[in-house]
């Protein structure tokens, strides 16, 4: 059983188009998040969802849009799409428990996102 | 500002030879601290944790890594690796702002030569 999936694994689109990925977790965590790594590797965070509600959302352009469904699912919608934004999005969860025991995140496997 | 470094973007070893990744940590108080592996193409999956207790934590995969507060350190260690342990390792740490967010370090990248 995939913990944290995600569709699609590859996407290749041309400038300007409009794409979603979706992520869904069946670990019955709380959090959901969306992370972008970039062509030397290094991750970064975009945003999060507890319960539905949004809460980080880091300075990304408002192009991108997630949406959480249900505390199981977060789709991220990126609009208008640039070749800067080729990379891999990869989608966490965890759970949320006293302590630092929520920081111990999940991930998906990845969606390799190439604008042309 | 809070950060988590890697200072060997870059590793080789040869299989069967001993193996340290090196962390270092910004944190005001006690991390709680996370080595992450990144096989090709795939996520990253978590090989172990430090939370507080003893200082040498074991993992997945044979992997272990000890916490030094006096040197800021959380190195991973593996005393024979295998040529699939070939994968790029991150550590990372809380933000020291909360919101369950984790800063990670820029990743180094292990290739092991048969």
């Amino acid at each position: 059983d995939t913990a944290v999936s995600q569709t699609p694994k590859y996407l290749v689109t041309q400038m300007g188009n409009d794409k979603s990925i979706k992520c869904e977790q069946n670990l019955g965590h709380d959090t959901m998040y969306w992370y972008k790594q970039d062509s030397k590797k290094f991750l970064k965070i975009m945003f999060s969802y507890n319960n539905k509600e949004l809460i980080i959302n880091e300075t990304v352009p408002n192009r991108f849009s997630p949406k959480s469904p249900d505390k199981a699912h977060l789709n991220l919608h990126i609009n208008s799409l640039e070749l800067g934004d080729s990379a891999v999005y990869f989608c966490a969860s965890s759970q949320d428990e006293p302590g630092w025991g929520s920081y111990e995140q999940y991930f998906g496997p990845g969606t390799r996102l190439t604008v042309t | 500002a809070q950060s988590v470094t890697q200072p060997d973007i870059h590793i080789t070893v040869s299989e069967g030879a001993s193996l340290e990744l090196r962390c270092n940590y910004s944190y005001g108080a006690t991390p709680y601290l996370f080595w992450y592996v990144q096989s090709p193409g795939q996520g990253l999956q978590l090989l172990l944790k430090y939370f507080s207790g003893d200082t040498l934590v074991q993992g997945i995969k044979g992997f272990e890594a000890e916490f030094k507060r006096s040197q800021s350190s959380f190195n991973l260690r593996k005393p024979s690796v295998h040529w699939s342990d070939a994968a790029e390792y991150f550590c990372a740490a809380p933000f020291s702002g909360g919101y369950n967010k984790l800063i990670f370090g820029a990743g180094t990248r292990l290739a092991v030569h048969p």
